[in-house]
């Protein structure tokens, strides 16, 4: 069964250095969403990508915060200048079609730890 | 803004119980999705709704658009059904708001 991946499972950082996290969408996707949940917290919505540029992004999506898609398979979300509360899961997921009909398919989440 | 809500917030059922999880959202939506988070932290979609119901296996999930409602429902629980239960809602747009979830125990 085809599966959205990410990489790293778990990563360790300083604070104010760059982290990038990857993901690979299923490859027939079109829309690709991160999100993020800090522990015990909510789920919540960062940024949505569709036909190569940013569709929608939260609040929480400010300037320290990229998204790119370098090679039309990977998906990346780069955090610039990583702060401790940027300590969180970030998942990456994708659909197919757009919202009415489109199923949402989770990676199993990349851990950032900011010290 | 749509705001999310769920309850119960916690929920501890016996094998064999008969669960309902509930969703209420506060704008209009273009459909509302059903997630399932392990212990671990993966997440897996569960339904995605726009009207109606749906029905997979021993899982039915409704919504009622005029009332903002949703409901997820869990026949004969067993214990591998224990996770948190989130739901989320779709602005027109490609938006996701996601409710604060609902943990799930179910003992044998």
């Amino acid at each position: 069964e085809p599966e959205v991946t990410q990489t790293p499972s778990h990563q360790v950082t300083q604070m104010g250095q760059e982290v990038i996290l990857r993901c690979v969408p299923i490859s027939n996707h079109l829309y690709f969403y991160w999100y993020r949940q800090i522990l015990g917290q909510k789920v919540e919505f960062l940024v949505s990508f569709y036909n190569n540029e940013i569709s929608e992004k939260s609040e929480i999506f400010d300037d320290q915060f990229s998204v790119e898609r370098p090679d039309g398979s990977n998906f990346t979300l780069k955090i610039r200048s990583t702060k401790l509360e940027d300590s969180a899961m970030y998942f990456c997921a994708s659909r197919r079609t757009d919202q009415n009909t489109g199923e949402l398919f989770f990676g199993e989440g990349s851990r950032l730890t900011v010290l | 803004k749509n705001e999310v809500e769920q309850s119960p917030q916690n929920l501890t059922a016996q094998e064999g119980e008969f669960i309902t999880i509930n969703c209420s959202y506060s704008v209009g939506i273009s459909a509302l999705h059903w997630l399932q988070q392990h212990p671990g932290g993966g997440i897996v979609s569960l339904f995605m709704l726009s009207s109606g119901k749906k029905k997979h296996g021993r899982l039915i999930a409704t919504i009622n658009i005029q009332e903002k409602h949703s409901s997820l429902h869990i026949t004969a629980s067993h214990p591998r059904d224990s996770a948190v239960y989130i739901c989320a809602a779709v602005n027109y747009g490609q938006n996701f708001v996601f409710g604060p979830g609902t943990r799930l125990s179910v003992l044998p």
